[in-house]
């Protein structure tokens, strides 16, 4: 049972560059999350979903952008990134009120 | 904008200490969970807290939901090396985010 996965684990990333962040699940969960973890902080919610073609901003949304066309996947998409955008991205998936499954996080840096 | 504070930022403590990590809010939520996340790991729930004044323990760990459910508390009984880590929590308002706290960084020396 592989949980949640989370490809690349890093990256480097030169400003202006775009990239797409993978996460997918297999416990048939609907709801899935991205946060990002800046350095000896908690996470941040970046955007979140409640099932297939439905996702919504959570607290930090500005310079991303997120689809959610099945259950399984809910990529992370980063148009112009900024060195701002240099951080620890993570996914997480759960039904609701239950435990929240982590990734492995994704480490990404902006140059 | 929902805030969750944790205090104390940061905690180091000798072995066999005690310790308590608070995590206030001005807002109510439906549920609140503990996290504990590990250097390079994702966080990995240890509690889940739904009903005011609810009081949980897993073994050396007791975890307290506020009568008006905007607050937690986790305390640790005779702390180890072992449960060095960061403390985080999550609260959830209903609305299906989880938004999580700004954690508690703990270090237990032998």
């Amino acid at each position: 049972n592989a949980g949640v996965t989370q490809t690349p684990k890093f990256r480097i990333l030169k400003i202006g560059q775009s990239m797409t962040l993978q996460c997918t699940q297999d416990m048939n969960h609907n709801y899935m999350y991205w946060y990002r973890q800046d350095p000896g902080m908690g996470l941040k919610l970046i955007y979140y979903s409640v099932g297939a073609g439905i996702t919504d901003k959570g607290e930090v949304p500005n310079g991303y952008n997120v689809s959610r066309s099945t259950t399984e996947d809910f990529p992370l998409r980063l148009e112009l990134a900024a060195p701002s955008q240099t951080s620890v991205y993570f996914c997480a998936s759960n039904r609701r009120d239950t435990e929240a499954f982590f990734g492995q996080g994704t480490r990404l840096t902006v140059v | 904008t929902q805030l969750l504070e944790q205090s104390p930022q940061f905690l180091s403590i000798q072995e066999g200490e005690n310790l308590t990590v608070y995590c206030n809010s001005s807002s109510v939520f439906s549920s609140l969970q503990w996290y504990r996340q590990e250097p390079g790991e994702g966080p990995v729930l240890l509690v889940t807290v739904v009903t005011g004044g609810e009081v949980k323990k897993l073994k050396r760990l007791t975890f307290q939901f506020g009568d008006a459910r905007k607050d937690s508390s986790l305390h640790i009984t005779a702390a180890q090396p072992g449960d060095t880590g960061l403390y985080l929590c999550a609260g959830d308002s209903g609305t299906y985010k989880y938004i999580f706290g700004t954690g508690t960084r703990l270090k237990v020396l032998a």
